[in-house]
């Protein structure tokens, strides 16, 4: 089946730096999708992209949909605590427009150093 | 408003039981989807639901996992003979079908088989 490969896996940082992260599929996705994961909580959705070299922002945050639809990146600028938690990409293909499920890579944990 | 809920919240049960886990949509959205989260992994696909209608299975990991919708809201997912590789986070997320419109989450079912 088709995978995403999102990297890093973990971040440390300093409050207030800025944090990029990326995923790398092997197939084309026609939808990318960014979630962030509180504990015990589901995912929340952040920013969704639907055209390729779309490029969306959403407060401090930027996303970035691939030219060649095979890749994602997040962007969050200035750190604050509450960013602390696990981000997902995740990619729908659409397949014949209909609804589908997400394939989500393995996730990146951000960690903000006090 | 409120959002998607799931029941049980946690789950303990013994190897071998069968196991039936409950989602209650947003009023109105006719899509539902299942995902596996194992620790430390992302969510895996298992089956979605537009309607009271699932159009693939395969994303189910064996037929001991059954699903079905009525009414086109509660959905239940069933495990039968239950093993320890099924201990995960099971999620729960609707939408209201159209294929570009966002997957709201539910806060899980934690599975747990000993």
């Amino acid at each position: 089946g088709q995978q995403l490969n999102q990297s890093p896996q973990s971040m440390f940082i300093q409050e207030g730096e800025d944090v990029s992260m990326n995923c790398t599929s092997s197939s084309i996705f026609n939808t990318w999708l960014w979630y962030k994961q509180d504990p015990g909580e589901g995912p929340v959705l952040l920013i969704a992209l639907y055209k390729a070299g779309e490029l969306t922002s959403n407060g401090r945050l930027t996303a970035q949909f691939g030219i060649t639809r095979k890749d994602s990146f997040l962007n969050i600028s200035a750190s604050i605590p509450s960013d602390v938690g696990i981000y997902f990409c995740a990619g729908q293909v659409h397949p014949g427009g209909g609804a589908d499920g997400l394939t989500f890579g393995k996730g990146t944990h951000l960690i903000i150093q006090p | 408003g409120a959002g998607v809920s799931q029941s049980p919240s946690n789950k303990v049960t013994e190897k071998g039981k069968d196991v039936e886990l409950r989602c209650d949509p947003i009023s109105g959205h006719t899509a539902l989807y299942w995902y596996r989260q194992s620790l430390g992994q992302g969510l895996e696909f298992l089956i979605y639901f537009q309607g009271n209608s699932a159009p693939d299975k395969s994303g189910l990991p064996s037929d001991r996992f059954s699903a079905e919708r009525t009414g086109g809201s509660v959905s239940t997912l069933t495990i039968q003979r239950t093993q320890q590789e099924d201990s995960a986070v099971y999620l729960c997320a609707s939408s209201l079908g159209d294929p570009q419109e966002t997957q709201y989450f539910g806060p899980g079912t934690r599975l747990l088989v000993l």
